[in-house]
């Protein structure tokens, strides 16, 4: 059971959009920034959003990023094959001893 | 070229020890916090550890604190995870990852390509 709860899932056709919620608490998303990796099977993951809603150099700008709340989300706009990953949003936990936290995962299909 | 490169992995039983390292090029290692992060066969990505750049501040995540040790030597840009009392649910790969920042939310910009840690009777 992941701190941060994504959908397990979400698939769209080519050119299409989709969004992937990432639901946290006070102690996580409510008061830090939230990352998003990419991971294509079998391949180490790779950051495409920092800071809630920047990209790092190389990313598209079809991959967008927003927080609100203690929710962030992840917005993929023109889908292509090569964006059929899974992927994690991520933050710093301050609860506790604190920890470094993220969610379960959302694998993306291109139909 | 920026790149983290882990090696040490393999494996062993239940109850044994290991170390991993992971070998920094390409940037200034002593400048950036480091950690670990493991995932699990056909599992999501798990938080181990990290260590700050100046050694001073060190976290664990619960599900390895008192088992495993992260270290780190700036003089031979690497990076290293001890663990010992291994147990089954360990079985990983194991990822090194550079924090981008100071702050405690700064994501991983860099990682390597990961290291294979089973661990069978």
């Amino acid at each position: 059971q992941s701190v941060l709860t994504q959908p397990p899932s979400v698939s769209a056709a080519p050119g299409q959009s989709v969004t992937i919620s990432c639901s946290g608490s006070g102690s996580n998303i409510g008061g830090n920034y939230v990352s998003w990796y990419q991971q294509i099977p079998g391949t180490a993951p790779k950051i495409i959003i920092y800071d809630n809603d920047k990209r790092p150099s190389g990313i598209p700008d079809r991959f967008s990023g927003a927080k609100s709340g203690t929710s962030a989300t992840l917005g993929i706009a023109g889908l292509q094959t090569g964006d059929e990953a899974d992927y994690y949003c991520g933050t710093w936990d301050g609860g506790l001893s604190g920890s470094w936290v993220f969610g379960g995962g959302t694998k993306v299909t291109v139909l | 070229q920026v790149r983290l490169v882990e090696s040490g992995g393999g494996l062993l039983k239940p109850g044994g020890s290991l170390r991993l390292s992971c070998a920094a090029s390409g940037f200034t290692f002593s400048d950036y916090y480091m950690s670990w992060v493991r995932q699990a066969p056909g599992k999501g990505l798990e938080w181990i550890s990290y260590i700050s750049n100046d050694y001073t501040s060190i976290y664990y995540a619960a599900s390895v604190r008192g088992r495993f040790t992260i270290s780190r030597d700036n003089a031979q840009k690497s990076l290293f995870l001890h663990m010992n009392s291994l147990r089954v649910e360990d079985t990983a790969v194991y990822y090194c990852a550079r924090r981008s920042g100071r702050y405690q939310d700064d994501g991983f910009d860099i990682w390597g390509q990961g290291t294979m840690v089973t661990v069978s009777s």
